[in-house]
């Protein structure tokens, strides 16, 4: 059974790029949700997607967007990326069953470098 | 206020002793509560989930629920050099039926 997969696994980039990250679910999960994890703290969720719509949306600007395809994979893309995107990313997958109940499992995450 | 509190430790046990992890949060319709272990450079492992008040028990893992008191604490009994991590508590609020709010972690000792 496959788990949650991403990548890269690393990234390096310069401020002001534009980055892609991919997303694959766990075998039979249909809902992505993505996460950021500074150094030191707990992840904050981005956004999540859902029947290939953001359903929901964290405290993040404009400059994250996202997508979901047919077969439940996403992307994550950062915009005009500034120093302190630089964080492990982190994507989740679940079965849309229950919202309130329904488990998250991550993948392996992808640590973008701004520099 | 820190939506999910949680003490940043480092909590240092003894092999083989009970490891208790304590998590605060605020919003009172939070509906479910998780338990992550992250493992330095490493992404958040499930280690347990629950939903009603009391306790629940998975192996080694105790999780304990206090909606009255917004409190939810994790019990590892016997506890290993290999439990030596980082341990998240989460929460999915009443009007944020979808995102994980998570605490900062409490990082986890465990002496041989």
């Amino acid at each position: 059974d496959a788990g949650v997969t991403q990548s890269p696994t690393h990234l390096i980039k310069t401020r002001g790029q534009q980055v892609t990250l991919r997303c694959s679910p766990k075998s039979g999960h249909d809902t992505v949700s993505w996460y950021q994890q500074a150094l030191g703290q707990g992840p904050q969720f981005i956004f999540q997607y859902y029947e290939e719509e953001e359903r929901q949306r964290g405290n993040f600007p404009d400059r994250f967007s996202g997508h979901q395809f047919p077969n439940y994979s996403s992307e994550l893309n950062v915009n005009a990326l500034l120093l302190g995107d630089s964080a492990l990313y982190l994507c989740a997958s679940s079965l849309d069953r229950n919202p309130s109940t329904d488990t998250q499992y991550f993948g392996p995450g992808t640590r973008l470098t701004v520099l | 206020q820190k939506e999910v509190e949680q003490n940043s430790g480092p909590l240092s046990v003894p092999e083989g002793a009970i490891a208790s992890l304590n998590c605060t949060y605020s919003d009172r319709g939070s509906q479910s509560f998780f338990w992550y272990r992250q493992y330095s450079g490493k992404s958040p492992e499930l280690i347990m989930f629950i939903y009603s008040n009391g306790d629940k028990e998975d192996g080694r893992f105790t999780a304990q629920l206090n909606k009255a008191s917004q409190y939810v604490s994790l019990l590892i009994r016997d506890s290993q050099p290999s439990d030596s991590a980082t341990y998240l508590c989460a929460v999915i609020g009443m009007d944020s039926s979808y995102k994980l709010i998570f605490g900062s972690g409490t990082r986890l000792l465990v002496r041989p």
